[in-house]
Formats: structure tokens, C-alpha cells, sequence
């Protein structure tokens, strides 16, 4: 059973768009909510985190935002470029135990 | 440079010929874990280790084992390799619980 469900599956933007990729958990005893970024032949790579604590999180061009309530969070890519085109996977963490989304695949067109 | 590397890197074998994915970091962290990529199931944790000689279950366990005898090293076995263990396995290192986990380069591996 998927502990952390992602939608969509796959995404197509056009260069200078805003991809959104929600995700969605059950487990309230998830303190820690990564995203990591995958490019084609290499691990993934830790892009932005948040705790519950905080609703929103920006780091440049990426956002997280956060709905404790709704136990749901979402990444949203401002003025997205076609060097952002890779998989992306949320993630929600307690202890050392890290459960994934099944991932994103986004591809942003020039 | 700071990295966790994973050897081999490409594997192709048939059932039941027991094999080894190595891993190792450089970065002195305490915790490692392996995963498992399979396509529309994302990255599932199959062990993760607290410490040397701390090993426990992730998700998917079954069909391998691990072991910690050293921190820098946390190697991933196949006792008897089964066609539904062909998948695309990631190590990773971290260093606080919960916290970023660094990822190696991956290991597709092939069960015939």
C-alpha cells in the first residue's frame, strides 16, 4: 500500500510555467517532508524540505506548501526551465524510515 | 568529495547465484539504507542501518539481507536472486535521523 500518494504521474509544461505535484499521506507520525529531484542515470537529490511546523517553505524558484490538516503538501516550480525536466518524488519521514511517492515525471518544453 | 559510491554499477545474473551490491560512504554518516526503484512504485526502503552492527527492516525486506561491520560500509545481499528482485537499488547515507539522506549512483540489476 502507497503510504504517500503523488499526482500526476507525469507533467508538461511550457518554459516559464508553474508544475504543480501534490502529494498526499496518512500517517500522522510523519515529522519530515522532503522532495528530491532525479535526473536520468543518477541518484536522487534532496531539492527542499519542510516539517509540519511551517506551512510554507521557499528556496529560490521552489515551494512547498504545506496542509497539516489535510495532510497533503505540494511543490510548485516558478518560471520553470528546461533544465528542470526530471523525475521529482515527495517523500515523508519519521525515525530513519523515509517513505516515497511514486514520482513525477516532468518535462518542461522550451 | 563527499559521496556514496556503489559497486557494481551494471548486473546481469541468473536465479538462485547469490550476489553482493556494495556501498560505501565517506562522509562518516551514522545511518545507510538501501532502496529499491521500480517504476510507479517510486523508491522503497528495503534496510536501513543506525550504527555498526544496527541493522533493521524497511518496507520490503524479503529475499535480501545486510550487514554493518564497519561505518563506512553497508553492503547489500542477495542470497538467492529471483527475477522479481530485477530492479534499479540505491544506497544512501545521512548523517541525523529523518534527515537529507545522500543518494549513490544507483545499481540496475538483472535477474534472469
Amino acid at each position: 500500500q502507497q503510504q504517500v500518494k503523488q499526482s500526476p504521474q507525469s507533467l508538461i509544461v511550457q518554459k516559464g510555467g508553474i508544475p504543480i505535484i501534490n502529494c498526499a499521506y496518512e500517517n500522522t507520525a510523519f515529522d519530515y517532508f522532503p522532495w528530491y529531484q532525479q535526473f536520468p542515470g543518477k541518484g536522487p537529490a534532496l531539492l527542499i524540505a519542510i516539517r509540519p511546523d511551517v506551512s510554507e517553505k521557499k528556496e529560490g524558484r521552489f515551494t512547498i506548501s504545506f496542509n497539516k490538516s489535510a495532510k497533503q503538501f505540494s511543490l510548485h516550480i516558478m518560471d520553470s526551465q528546461p533544465g528542470d525536466s526530471a523525475t521529482y518524488f515527495c517523500a515523508a519521514s519519521y525515525g530513519n524510515k523515509l517513505v516515497f511517492g511514486a514520482g513525477t515525471i516532468l518535462r518542461v518544453k522550451s | 568529495e563527499a559521496q556514496v559510491t556503489q559497486n557494481p554499477r551494471y548486473l546481469i545474473t541468473v536465479t538462485g547465484k547469490k550476489l553482493t551490491v556494495t556501498c560505501s560512504q565517506n562522509m562518516n554518516h551514522e545511518y545507510m539504507s538501501w532502496y529499491r526503484q521500480d517504476p510507479g512504485l517510486g523508491l522503497r526502503q528495503i534496510y536501513y542501518s543506525m550504527n555498526v552492527e544496527v541493522t533493521d527492516k524497511g518496507d520490503v525486506p524479503e529475499g535480501y539481507k545486510v550487514s554493518r561491520k564497519e561505518k563506512r560500509n553497508f553492503p547489500l545481499i542477495l542470497e538467492s536472486p529471483s527475477p522479481n528482485q530485477t530492479s534499479l537499488y540505491f544506497c544512501a547515507s545521512n548523517n541525523l535521523a529523518g534527515m537529507e539522506q545522500f543518494f549513490g549512483p544507483g545499481t540496475r540489476l538483472t535477474v534472469l
